[in-house]
């Protein structure tokens, strides 16, 4: 089993549906991220989880609710999403607060398509 | 304010040849650490070095190598002997420490096509 897993992998979806994408991490770590990747850009910082509370909301519009029940579940809820929403949503954990040294552990991503 | 600028959108080799991926960061911050991820067509992005901003030393490990030089803020990854599983985007990334958690910032990518 891999250490940071995301569902589903693939999921398209209309402007007026609610949907909602899930991490979970067997690492054992206390922070959880969801980044946005887009073709062409960097990744974007979405939202950042540490023990549970959100410590980072990074300017993301409010049809993203993220949702953090426990330190190895995240979950990024969806509603009246727009078409330049679509992109690789990707989830991360790391072990905090260690100054800034630790890797960040990468899921293999939501491909998201609004249509 | 921190930015990591990639330059090389896509390069494209021809198996055993030798490509250097170029990297290049701001910060003001005096500790940060420097990663190096590839993400493979499946998306993941898998994690391949880190340095600190105290060690220069460069670092072989296996066909890669990384040069990191803070006075030219560049962190530059060569593979050599370049094989078509190496096709890849790898991201340059800087992190910082913020409050409680680790803050990421990455280039763009550069995407590497290995042909055989």
């Amino acid at each position: 089993e891999t250490g940071v897993t995301q569902t589903p992998r693939h999921l398209v979806m209309g402007m007026t549906n609610k949907k909602s994408l899930k991490c979970e991490q067997h690492l054992g770590h206390n922070a959880m991220y969801w980044y946005k990747q887009s073709a062409k850009k960097p990744l974007e910082l979405m939202f950042v989880y540490n023990f549970k509370e959100q410590t980072e909301n990074n300017s993301v519009p409010s049809r993203f609710s993220p949702e953090c029940p426990n330190s190895s579940h995240l979950f990024l809820h969806l509603h009246t999403l727009q078409p330049e929403d679509s992109a690789l949503y990707l989830c991360a954990s790391s072990q905090e607060p260690t100054g800034g040294s630790t890797e960040a552990f990468f899921g293999q991503g939501t491909r998201l398509t609004v249509v | 304010a921190q930015k990591v600028t990639q330059a090389q959108t896509e390069i494209s080799v021809v198996e055993k040849e030798d490509v250097t991926l170029d990297c290049v960061y701001e910060t003001r911050d005096t500790t940060y650490y420097l990663f190096w991820y590839k993400q493979p067509p499946s998306g993941e992005l898998v994690f391949l070095i880190r340095r600190n901003s105290f060690d220069e030393q460069n670092e072989i490990s296996g066909r890669y190598s990384w040069n990191f030089q803070k006075s030219t803020s560049s962190f530059n990854f060569t593979i050599t002997a370049s094989q078509v599983v190496d096709s890849a985007v790898y991201f340059c990334a800087l992190s910082v420490s913020i409050y409680n958690f680790n803050k990421f910032y990455f280039g763009s990518g550069t995407k590497l096509n290995v042909k055989p």
